[in-house]
């Protein structure tokens, strides 16, 4: 069965410093997000992204934010310059669009010290 | 706006009984409702959804979920609980009349079940 991939399946970065989280999306779907988990809270939503440009962001998703499909198979978030507020677990989904579900990836565990 | 409640944090149930984990929604327009299940260190496992058409649904793991839209609700029920179903549940809803909106979450109620 198709899944979504994530990578690295943990990444510990000093404050400051910018990281890139990595997703590959199922291959036949058309919408991407990135949602984002604090330890012990909900899932909140960051970003969406359909052909090739960004359909909705939220309130968290600011300017130290980027996201990007740089090959047709890999979808990117880029936080530039980390905050220790930036820990959380990062996790990607995607959807052929519609009434369907969207499928999560495993996440990225970021620990920003 | 939309928004999501579970008004348990937690929900206990012995192995073999029935499990039913509460969740309430508001969102403009037609819903579209899901359940989600999070086990340790891992992703979200999609478990089932309500879209249109009959109100009860039946989903991944022998789990299904009654949608009232009078008292808009979407609880998930079992009707007899395994150990291995003890993991983080979380609700989620987006409006069905705007395109591929982003969901929206629930905090989650943790169920465990006891032996």
């Amino acid at each position: 069965e198709p899944e979504v991939t994530q990578t690295p399946s943990h990444q510990v970065t000093q404050m400051g410093q910018e990281v890139i989280l990595r997703c590959v999306p199922i291959s036949n779907h058309l919408y991407f997000y990135w949602y984002r988990q604090i330890l012990g809270q909900k899932v909140e939503f960051l970003v969406s992204f359909y052909n090739n440009e960004i359909s909705e962001k939220s309130e968290i998703f600011d300017d130290q934010f980027s996201v990007e499909r740089p090959d047709g198979s890999n979808f990117t978030l880029k936080i530039r310059s980390t905050k220790l507020e930036d820990s959380a677990m990062y996790f990607c989904a995607s959807t052929t669009g519609g009434p369907y579900e969207q499928y999560f990836g495993p996440g990225t565990r970021l620990t920003v010290t | 706006a939309q928004s999501v409640a579970q008004p348990e944090d937690q929900v206990n149930v012995a192995e073999g009984n029935p499990l039913t984990v509460k969740c309430t929604y508001s969102v403009s327009g037609n819903p579209y409702l899901f359940w989600y299940v999070q086990y340790p260190n891992r992703g979200l496992q999609f478990l089932l959804k309500y879209i249109t058409g009959d109100n009860l649904v039946k989903g991944s793991y022998g789990f299904e979920a009654e949608f009232n839209k009078s008292q808009t609700s979407f609880h998930l029920k079992k009707p007899s609980a395994l150990v291995s179903d003890s993991a983080l549940y979380f609700c989620a809803v987006r409006g069905g009349n705007s395109g591929n909106t982003p969901l929206v979450f629930g905090k989650g109620t943790r169920l465990s079940v006891i032996a």
